[in-house]
């Protein structure tokens, strides 16, 4: 079992639809969660990150923790054509040897369809 | 704020040679890590610094090596090296401490090996 997997894809939606991107990790120990955006040929951007059970929303997006289930989701309302892209789903544990490791999924392509 | 800065952005290196990579972290932040991502393998975490000391390491050969120095710039070197070096490394950057810590990435250097 991978360590951080996500729905496999890619997915694609209309634009103005909303995107539902899924990430399991198995890790319990696991503290920190991240999705990164990643444009073709570009380094990883910091979309939002989340670290409590519950929601967390930041403009069209929304974050979802779950750490009974560890299970992570990112919901992109309002889908853009910008909004195409790979989206990285990173776990980071806390202490002991794990400062600073991220652990990442293997990412799903969104396209937003006009 | 100046976010992550990585030199040089590109570059071409010949099999056996070695190549040194630089990573000028956020200020303030104290833990510069180091990745590679490759198409095959995805992102993958080589090593990680907090106040000058190698705090975690991934699972690459050691002709992988890093350094972070006291002003909590970082290098990272790549010995002898071979086709499958090719890659984009980013390095990221974070306070290094407890949940709540952020991580963000550099633009990242493209090496191609021939």
């Amino acid at each position: 079992q991978k360590e951080v997997e996500q729905n496999s894809g890619p997915l694609s939606v209309p634009e103005g639809a909303i995107a539902s991107l899924n990430c399991t990790y198995s890790d319990r120990v696991s503290q920190s969660f991240f999705w990164y955006r990643q444009y073709s040929g570009k380094s990883p951007e910091l979309i939002m990150s989340i670290y409590s059970n519950g929601d967390k929303e930041d403009g069209r997006f929304t974050a979802q923790l779950n750490k009974a289930s560890q299970y992570v989701s990112l919901l992109i309302r309002d889908s853009q054509p910008s909004d195409s892209a790979t989206y990285l789903c990173a776990v980071n544990k806390i202490g002991g040897t794990s400062y600073g490791k991220l652990t990442f999924g293997q990412g799903t392509i969104l396209t937003v369809h006009p | 704020k100046a976010g992550v800065t990585q030199t040089p952005r590109y570059l071409i290196k010949t099999r056996g040679q070695q190549v040194t990579l630089s990573c000028s972290p956020i200020s303030g932040h104290r833990s510069v890590s180091w990745y590679q991502q490759t198409p095959g393998q995805g992102l993958q975490f080589l090593f990680e610094y907090f106040s000058e000391t190698q705090r975690n390491k991934g699972n690459f050969p050691g002709r992988f090596s890093g350094r972070q120095f006291s002003n909590s710039r970082s290098e990272m070197n790549v010995s002898t090296l071979e086709l499958g070096d090719s890659a984009l490394y980013l390095c990221a950057s974070s306070g290094g401490t407890g949940t709540g810590n952020t991580i963000y990435f550099g633009e990242g250097s493209w090496l191609t090996v021939v």
